[in-house]
């Protein structure tokens, strides 16, 4: 089993529309997560942290569920702009500073 | 407030042949994390650097080794280049300090392209 796992998609939905990205990672002991945005050819940009009791930034709404170990990432009523791939970053174990990534989602917002 | 800078932007090499790249982090941060990123792929992460020391390394071999220096600026240095090698090399900061954080702040790369 992969150390983080994302659906690569692509997604593709119309603007306005509501999508959700589901990352799951393998090590329990995990204990912080991102979600990144990277549009083709440019570096990650950190779009949010995902708390234990979830956050909410403007259209974005970011979940962590430890029993299940999985990660959401939730946008409402999406733009062109937000196409783009997004992609999971937890952290190792414990102290351990290494962040592993996922491979990333891809999004496509259609007019 | 100037956020990660990484120079080159591109360059083109040649097989066999030695490479440094250079970054600065975003004011304030202390700690400078090197990814190499193929096209299509998630960033693979390298190493790294916290106190001029490397922390962490990833399943990079020895032809990739790095430096940190007092003013937490980083140089990523590859030896013996592959074709392999050719992506986008990323320069992450962020603020460790006495705490943990590892929220990371990306530069816009450098693209290596190997002939």
């Amino acid at each position: 089993r992969k150390e983080v796992e994302q659906d690569p998609g692509p997604f593709n939905v119309p603007e306005g529309a509501t999508v959700a990205f589901n990352c799951t990672y393998s090590n329990s002991a995990s204990q912080s997560f991102f979600w990144y945005r990277q549009d083709c050819r440019k570096e990650p940009k950190l779009l949010m942290s995902v708390y234990s009791s979830g956050n909410e930034d403007g259209r974005f709404t970011a979940q962590l569920n430890r029993a299940s170990q999985y990660i959401s990432l939730l946008i409402r009523d999406s733009k062109l702009s937000d196409s783009a791939t997004y992609l999971c970053v937890v952290n190792g174990a414990g102290n351990n500073r290494k962040l592993i990534w996922g491979l990333g989602t891809s999004l496509a917002v259609n007019p | 407030d100037a956020g990660v800078t990484q120079s080159p932007t591109h360059l083109i090499k040649t097989r066999g042949q030695q490479v440094t790249l250079r970054c600065s982090p975003k004011s304030g941060h202390d700690t400078v994390s090197w990814y190499q990123q193929a096209l299509g792929q998630g960033p693979q992460f390298i190493f790294q650097y916290y106190e001029e020391e490397e922390r962490q390394r990833g399943n990079f071999p020895d032809r990739f080794s790095g430096h940190q220096f007092p003013n937490y600026s980083s140089e990523l240095n590859v030896n013996a280049l592959l074709l392999g090698d050719s992506a986008l090399y990323l320069c992450a900061s962020s603020l460790v300090g006495g705490g943990i954080s590892y929220e990371q702040y990306f530069g816009p790369g450098t693209r290596l392209t190997v002939t």
